[in-house]
């Protein structure tokens, strides 16, 4: 009965590294969703999967961003060229159904930490 | 665009005490309108949600929203406040068609302390 987990929980990288932080979601969960929450700030949306279909990818800020799902289940986001302003904790979240609102169960995030 | 304000950024209060926090969006059209609680070190939770009917919902733990909708307002709500109610909430609304219907927009959330 395991919920949503991430890795690796916290992540420290130079200005100019890429990084590549993983979810995995519930299994049997069809959705999957990032959102990255800046210091004293709300989540805020980055990208949405349908299983392998990336669906919206309208939150992610800049080309340096990508987010992939290839069999449907584990995802990746992978930040290249990382930014001091690329500092954040990344959410992830999965829910049942793709359609209509099912509840998101958020994962525990990835702290990142840009020098 | 959706939008959530959140007024109070920190709230402290007793032990039962009562509480409101307040929650505001703005967005035209349907909504569903819900709150989440991140206990400290711990995930992101759905405290409660409205989608339709009764303005009034019930959630976990005692708490309950009231839909305005004449307000666009969202109110968290709890008659008596525990300590183990510290915690940090967000307000989040989901709107749009199909694809963007499944996106979460949240506020910028309300930290409450209860101090025992």
């Amino acid at each position: 009965g395991a919920g949503v987990s991430q890795s690796p929980r916290y992540k420290v990288a130079k200005r100019g590294q890429d990084v590549a932080l993983r979810c995995d979601p519930i299994s049997g969960h069809v959705s999957l969703f990032w959102y990255q929450q800046a210091l004293g700030q709300g989540p805020e949306f980055l990208t949405y999967f349908q299983n392998e279909a990336q669906l919206d990818k309208s939150g992610l800020p800049s080309d340096r961003f990508f987010a992939e799902r290839p069999e449907g289940s584990v995802s990746t986001l992978k930040i290249q060229r990382t930014q001091q302003e690329d500092s954040a904790v990344y959410l992830c979240a999965s829910s049942f159904r793709e359609l209509g609102f099912y509840e998101q169960f958020f994962g525990p995030g990835t702290r990142l930490t840009v020098l | 665009a959706q939008s959530v304000s959140q007024h109070n950024h920190h709230v402290i209060l007793s032990e039962a005490a009562s509480l409101e926090l307040g929650c505001n969006y703005s967005y035209g059209g349907t909504v569903n309108l819900f709150w989440y609680v991140q206990y400290p070190g711990q995930h992101l939770q759905l405290l409660l949600k409205y989608f339709s009917g009764d303005p009034l919902v019930k959630g976990i733990k005692g708490f309950e929203a009231e839909f305005i909708k004449s307000k666009f307002s969202f109110n968290l709500r709890k008659p008596s406040v525990q300590w183990s109610d510290t915690a940090e909430y967000f307000c989040a609304v989901n709107a749009g068609g199909q694809t963007g219907f499944q996106k979460l927009v949240f506020g910028t959330g309300t930290r409450l302390l209860v101090s025992p």
